[in-house]
């Protein structure tokens, strides 16, 4: 298993472009969530799904979406990017149940100039 | 929803000193309790996690306890090393939570 994966490693916007970031997950898992972490914050929830086609805001959602087409993918989109959205992104995932456990992908850093 | 507090921001210690991470949480209906250690650059993994079932739990040099009265854990290093030296998260969730909520973290250093 591959486990968490998330697309690109690095990536540099200028403000008002857009762009999406990829997760994908082999374990079959329920759910699935996006972070951001920035110095101080902590991991901060962005969005969450708890299965296909099902989405939820988390703390953090403003200048985000999200979708969830299938069990594997979880994309997050930067509609308009701004500055205060040059972070580091990851995305989690977990099976469900009482399974709690957090799995999280390697990350993507992301600076908006 | 649910709050949790991390204390301290930063600990610096000497190797084979032990070091404590102590976080309190405000949602009694958490019953869920992981921590998470993060190397510069890399991806937070998990350590060590308690239910709320359980007081207290060990994996060699580390060890959480939980005290749901006071809604407060904590995590003990023992020995520590300079591998140890990382940046530590708590948080919070488990059963009516989809997701976890972190603390603000901890950065560990530990000196030869």
């Amino acid at each position: 298993n591959a486990g968490v994966t998330q697309t690109p490693k690095f990536q540099v916007l200028k403000t008002g472009q857009s762009m999406t970031l990829q997760c994908a997950q082999d374990m079959n898992h329920e759910y699935m969530s996006w972070y951001r972490q920035d110095p101080g914050m902590g991991l901060r929830l962005i969005h969450y799904s708890v299965g296909a086609g099902i989405t939820d805001q988390g703390e953090v959602p403003n200048g985000y979406n999200v979708s969830r087409s299938t069990t594997e993918d979880f994309p997050l989109r930067l509609l308009s990017a701004a500055p205060s959205q040059t972070s580091v992104y990851f995305c989690a995932s977990r099976p469900g149940g009482d399974a709690y456990e957090q799995y999280f992908g390697p990350g993507t850093r992301l600076t908006v100039t | 929803g649910e709050n949790v507090e991390q204390h301290p921001s930063t600990l610096s210690v000497q190797e084979g000193d032990s070091a404590v991470i102590k976080c309190t949480y405000s949602d009694s209906a958490s019953n869920y309790f992981p921590w998470y250690k993060q190397e510069l650059g890399k991806r937070p993994q998990l350590i060590i996690d308690i239910r709320s079932n359980v007081g207290e739990k060990k994996d060699q040099r580390i060890a959480v306890t939980l005290n749901k009265t006071a809604k407060h854990f904590s995590l003990h290093i023992t020995e520590t090393q300079p591998e140890d030296s990382a940046v530590y998260f708590c948080a919070a969730g488990g059963s009516g939570y989809s997701t976890l909520t972190f603390g603000k973290g901890t950065m560990l250093l530990v000196s030869p």
